[in-house]
């Protein structure tokens, strides 16, 4: 089964700090985007940044980026300089490019930045 | 100015009684998709729509019907509503399945008694 695990309920990083959030998933398919959305209090779902699992490259979107081991079906996301503002709900995704097109979310960590 | 409509926003009913949520989008994207949201659980997909005409089941289908007879429109129907339903609802459009970034809906928040 294809499955997004998010070990890491909730965490707490002082502003101007970093904070990386664990995501790991299992799939038996080698093609696939990796994704992290943000969903503040407003309950918005904002995409954070993308990844295609045939880049060796991370991505990076300013303060945002993540470290990407294929092999390890690993996808963390690190906030450089935390801001009061990055306080949201994130959720790891995975679909993969091929065959079924289902998207599998994980369960969210709750980030909360603190002044 | 590009987005995802839904309606109604905030919808109370009772078990039993069938009910549509409204999904719009203005961006003329292909891939639609319906997903519920619970404590603990993160997001669930429910059905998904590659096309006009075209759906398949996500996740989590049962108790949940959906068509797409216009590009621009992907309605939720809950036929016959049970207390395991009360959730909060996404729809999502994007361009392709995997395009850059699928735009969410506002959500939709029911409650089911």
């Amino acid at each position: 089964a294809q499955t997004v695990t998010q070990s890491q309920p909730e965490m707490s990083v002082q502003e101007a700090e970093t904070v990386t959030l664990s995501c790991t998933y299992d799939t038996s398919e080698s093609n696939y985007y990796l994704f992290w959305y943000k969903q503040p209090p407003s309950r918005q779902m904002i995409l954070v940044i993308r990844q295609e699992a045939y880049k060796q490259q991370n991505a990076t979107e300013n303060r945002f980026s993540v470290n990407f081991q294929k092999a390890a079906k690993s996808f963390s996301l690190k906030i450089s300089d935390s801001q009061l503002g990055d306080t949201a709900m994130y959720f790891c995704a995975f679909i993969h490019t091929s065959g079924t097109y289902k998207y599998i979310f994980g369960t969210g960590t709750r980030l909360k930045v603190l002044a | 100015e590009a987005q995802v409509t839904q309606n109604p926003r905030y919808l109370i009913t009772v078990t039993g009684k069938k009910l549509t949520v409204t999904c719009s989008q203005n961006m003329n994207h292909e891939y639609m998709s319906w997903y519920r949201q619970d404590p603990g659980l993160g997001l669930r997909q429910i059905y998904y729509s590659m096309n006009v005409e075209v759906t398949d089941k996500g996740d989590v289908p049962e108790g949940y019907k959906v068509s797409r007879k216009e590009k621009r429109n992907f309605p939720l129907i809950l036929e016959s509503p049970s207390p395991n339903q009360t959730s909060l609802y996404f729809c999502a459009s994007s361009l392709s399945p995997n395009s850059y970034e699928q735009y969410f809906g506002p959500g939709t928040r029911l409650t089911v008694t």
